[in-house]
């Protein structure tokens, strides 16, 4: 069974830039969640998805964060404008729903310079 | 609100030799448990849960203990290996509101010399 994917894997970009990043849960989990993970700390969720609507954004930079799943399967996760502060890995899971183990992609590790 | 607590790092060890990583946490209800590992460069694997009281979880020779009256749940190896080289989260998964947000410590690295 194919895993969850994310890209880019690494990105770089220069403050107040625009970026995006991909995540393809695996097939048939109806739940996803966005991670923000900064160095030398746990991830944080930062948006929980239940097919192509919001469960939790509670922790979400809305002024500069936004995430979308449109079709209940694929997600992207924008930063605009980025902040030195938003450096770190982001991570993207799924579960079959919303009380199954979470499973957890590669991550993107985006350096805002 | 709810938190996990873990020993800091690094934590060094031979081969073989016993691992303990502590995990402690505060939360309100009844919270599942989780070990998350990380090896480098890759995302997180679950290496174990525990979804109430008194249960142990176990895998890979890993296993820890929910333990509800000293709110932890720490992790043991009786024999570690170079290969156990990693990252390691404590985690716990909240589901009220709705949600299945998970909380992590701030992770424990170790490192197994030979």
């Amino acid at each position: 069974e194919a895993g969850v994917a994310q890209s880019p894997r690494y990105k770089i970009i220069e403050k107040r830039q625009s970026v995006a990043f991909w995540c393809n849960p695996i097939s048939g989990h109806a739940t996803l969640y966005w991670y923000q993970q900064i160095l030398g700390q746990g991830p944080k969720l930062l948006i929980q998805f239940q097919n192509n609507g919001v469960v939790d954004d509670s922790q979400l930079p809305k002024d500069r964060f936004s995430a979308e799943r449109l079709k209940g399967v694929d997600s992207t996760l924008k930063i605009q404008p980025a902040k030195l502060e938003d450096s770190a890995v982001y991570l993207c899971a799924s579960s079959l729903d919303m009380v199954e183990t979470q499973y957890f992609g590669p991550g993107t590790r985006l350096l805002v310079l | 609100g709810n938190s996990v607590t873990q020993m800091e790092g690094p934590v060094t060890l031979s081969e073989e030799a016993f691992l303990t990583i502590n995990c402690t946490y505060t939360a309100t209800g009844y919270p599942s448990l989780f070990w998350y590992v990380q090896y480098p460069g890759e995302g997180l694997q679950l290496l174990l849960k525990a979804t109430k009281a008194d249960d142990k979880g176990s895998n890979k020779g890993f296993e820890a203990t929910y333990r509800k009256e000293t709110t932890s749940f720490h992790l043991e190896k009786g024999s570690v290996q170079v290969s156990d080289s990693a990252v390691y989260f404590c985690a716990l998964s909240d589901l009220t509101g709705g949600g299945n947000k998970l909380t992590f410590g701030t992770g424990t690295q170790l490192k197994v010399e030979l």
